[in-house]
């Protein structure tokens, strides 16, 4: 069975910072790389997925990913954050495609001025 | 275009009471699922389907019922409420496939309270 794993539950950044939020999958086939975010009360936002191809994937509100087949890593980033990104982000992986994704436990973000 | 819609927004229930949480959706997808999140657990997979008349298990799909009569509705039933039920429930749905034109939207969110 695929697993996700989030190591940091709670990141702090000044905002204008760099980020990188942190993700490991264990899956025994090609995996289906998911981001999503999930502001206060809200339901979730996908921000960027990588199905095949090019390995740096490009997402919404300026985020990216790179996926590491190597070190079975799927690490969110971001240049510069905005105190608008302050929110809490998962990781996960599908089974194919959107079929069946296991979610990690989150990263809550929070962006200091 | 509503995307995915989910009522009721809150719920309190008392133990052993049923209750059925809605979800539709109006993009034509044939994939739908419902998870639950609870605090430091992400999300967890309760039940899914991949089309009108098929659905199945996900990861905890212990005292939840689902059916899918048609491709836009995928309601959720607790069939006897107990407070390990008390969580926020996500219905989500997508279209099948892995091409770059596939999307999956979540809906709002159900916050379940179960006495």
């Amino acid at each position: 069975a695929q697993s996700v794993t989030q190591p940091d539950i709670h990141i702090t950044v000044s905002e204008g910072a760099s980020l990188e939020l942190r993700c490991n999958y264990s899956y025994g086939a090609t995996p289906y790389l998911f981001w999503y975010v999930q502001s206060p009360g809200q339901g979730l936002q996908l921000l960027l997925k990588y199905f095949s191809g090019d390995t740096l994937v490009q997402g919404i509100k300026g985020f990216e990913a790179e996926f590491k087949r190597s070190q079975s890593s799927f690490n969110l980033r971001k240049p510069s954050v905005h105190w608008s990104d302050a929110a809490e982000y998962f990781c996960a992986v599908g089974l194919k495609g959107y079929q069946k994704v296991t979610f990690g436990t989150g990263t809550k973000l929070q962006v200091i001025p | 275009n509503a995307g995915v819609t989910q009522t009721p927004k809150f719920q309190v229930l008392k133990t052993g009471q049923s209750m059925t949480l809605q979800c539709a959706q109006d993009m034509n997808h044939e994939y739908m699922s419902w998870y639950r999140q609870d605090p430091g657990m992400g999300l967890r997979l309760i039940h899914y389907s991949v089309g009108a008349g098929i659905t199945d298990q996900g990861e905890v799909p212990n005292g939840y019922n689902v059916s899918r009569s048609t491709t836009e509705d995928f309601p959720l039933r607790l069939l006897s409420a107990a407070p390990s039920q008390t969580s926020v429930y996500f219905c989500a749905s997508s279209s099948l496939g892995t091409g770059s034109g596939t999307e999956a939207f979540f809906g709002q969110g159900t916050r379940l309270t179960v006495v």
